[in-house]
């Protein structure tokens, strides 16, 4: 019953693929994110979709192309990979209270471009 | 200047030790406070949030400064499992559908 989770766990391709991540979260929030957590750890914000709408898109080449068919999925494509797409990618979703907002990430999927 | 920028680690203490952890955050329009744990290959998990006056949650202690736009950890009797990296994280919103900011975080190893 995992609450935020990511397929798949890790990705080894060539440069120049296209390929595609995917993330469902069952908690019932309305928003969900995309993290790119490079080699130096450093976590920064990719995306940001609420209920379906696409609220924040950082810096990102576009390239990198998310879809949400629905508010309890955010799928991120990638095409063209390059080597500097390597890195580990979470996706979270969060649900606004009175109090906070708490985001809860999934298990990461880890991107290797060759 | 970073964002959000924290004490460089690594901090190596032997269990039972009391470590601190520092942060600084440059947005003086930031509005929620965090730390977040990360164990080695494995997501961020919120550890607690930061509130004005201060809070604790058992070995835990978080403060807040906003006039110096500071934040602190402090850990009390430390565990061999508190070994992990601790990410300061603001949110410049006080409302849903904004993103965190993430410091680099701190690791830290407790040895037995």
């Amino acid at each position: 019953d995992t609450a935020v989770s990511q397929t798949p766990k890790y990705l080894v391709t060539q440069m120049g693929n296209d390929k595609s991540i995917k993330c469902e979260q069952n908690l019932g929030h309305d928003t969900m994110y995309w993290y790119k957590q490079d080699s130096k750890k450093f976590l920064k914000i990719m995306f940001s979709y609420n209920n379906k709408e696409l609220i924040i898109n950082e810096t990102v080449p576009n390239r990198f192309s998310p879809k949400s068919p629905d508010k309890a999925h955010l799928n991120l494509h990638i095409n063209s990979l390059e080597l500097g797409d390597s890195a580990v990618y979470f996706c979270a979703s969060s649900q606004w209270t009175d109090v906070q907002e708490t985001q809860y990430f999934g298990p990461g999927t880890r991107l290797l471009v060759l | 200047r970073k964002e959000v920028e924290q004490d460089p680690g690594p901090f190596n203490v032997p269990e039972g030790a009391t470590v601190a952890f520092n942060c600084t955050y440059s947005n003086s329009a930031s509005q929620s406070f965090f730390w977040y744990r990360q164990d080695c290959r494995k997501e961020p998990k919120l550890l607690m949030s930061v509130y004005s006056s201060g809070n604790e949650d058992g070995r835990f202690t978080a403060q807040l400064n906003r006039a110096s736009q500071y934040i602190s950890l402090l850990i009390r009797d430390s565990k061999l499992s508190d070994s992990a990296t601790y990410l300061c994280v603001v949110n410049t919103q006080n409302s849903g559908n904004t993103p965190l900011v993430f410091g680099k975080g701190t690791r830290l190893s407790v040895i037995a």
